[in-house]
């Protein structure tokens, strides 16, 4: 079976950019969490979906991130504009149970703001 | 390899040695904790899982010990090899919360 899927695997842009991840969960979960992971931080948890809606969006850093889960099978984080700073992996991960299931981790989108 | 900590904790072992990666949690009140591998380039990938009704768990190879007096948890890995060497991470969490990452653990497989 697939694992969960994320695009692009590396993107390199430009600051002021807009950068679009995407991320396709594990047919069947029903919750759905980005993650950044940093040298300096390790992984932080950006926002949590359960059931299609935001349910805990508290570590997204500030209004330049959004994400996004139109449907079950979807998902979207982005960035506008893009700084420096926001470089890093991003991961995207499902679970099945809400917030007590085991995590399944997609491979991550390596982000680098120029 | 992907992003993770500049100072991370590094255990070096041989070949065929037994591993013990160490780690402390903060909250008294978690009761679920889950050891996750992350190799070079890859996304962390789930190894074994204890809750907190239980001391010890074993896998293939690996076994999970937790001591909530002390609030820690250790992974250990029989006979390590070369495809164990990647960055360990124990998840804490609370029922109804999201999981909690640790800095994790640089697992080094000398020859």
């Amino acid at each position: 079976d697939a694992g969960v899927i994320q695009s692009p695997r590396h993107e390199v842009t430009e600051m002021g950019q807009e950068v679009t991840l995407r991320c396709k969960p594990i047919s069947g979960h029903n919750s759905l969490f980005w993650y950044r992971q940093t040298m300096m931080r390790g992984l932080e948890l950006l926002i949590y979906f359960n059931n299609n809606v935001p349910i805990d969006d508290s570590g997204m850093p500030e209004d330049r991130f959004s994400a996004k889960m139109p449907n079950a099978s979807f998902s979207t984080l982005k960035i506008q504009p893009s700084e420096p700073r926001d470089s890093a992996v991003y991961f995207c991960a499902s679970s099945l149970g809400g917030a007590d299931g085991e995590l399944f981790f997609g491979e991550g989108s390596r982000l680098t703001v120029l | 390899g992907e992003s993770v900590g500049l100072h991370l904790p590094t255990l070096s072992v041989q070949e065929g040695d037994n591993s013990i990666i160490n780690c402390a949690y903060s909250n008294s009140a978690s009761d679920y904790f889950i050891w996750y591998k992350q190799e070079s380039g890859k996304g962390p990938q789930f190894i074994i899982d204890i809750r907190s009704n239980m001391d010890k768990r074993q896998g293939q190879r690996v076994t999970v010990l937790l001591n909530k007096t002390v609030k820690h948890l250790s992974l250990q890995i029989a006979a390590t090899q070369p495809g164990d060497s990647a960055v360990y991470f124990c998840a804490e969490k609370r029922h109804g919360q999201n999981f909690v990452f640790g800095p994790g653990t640089r697992l080094s497989v000398l020859p």
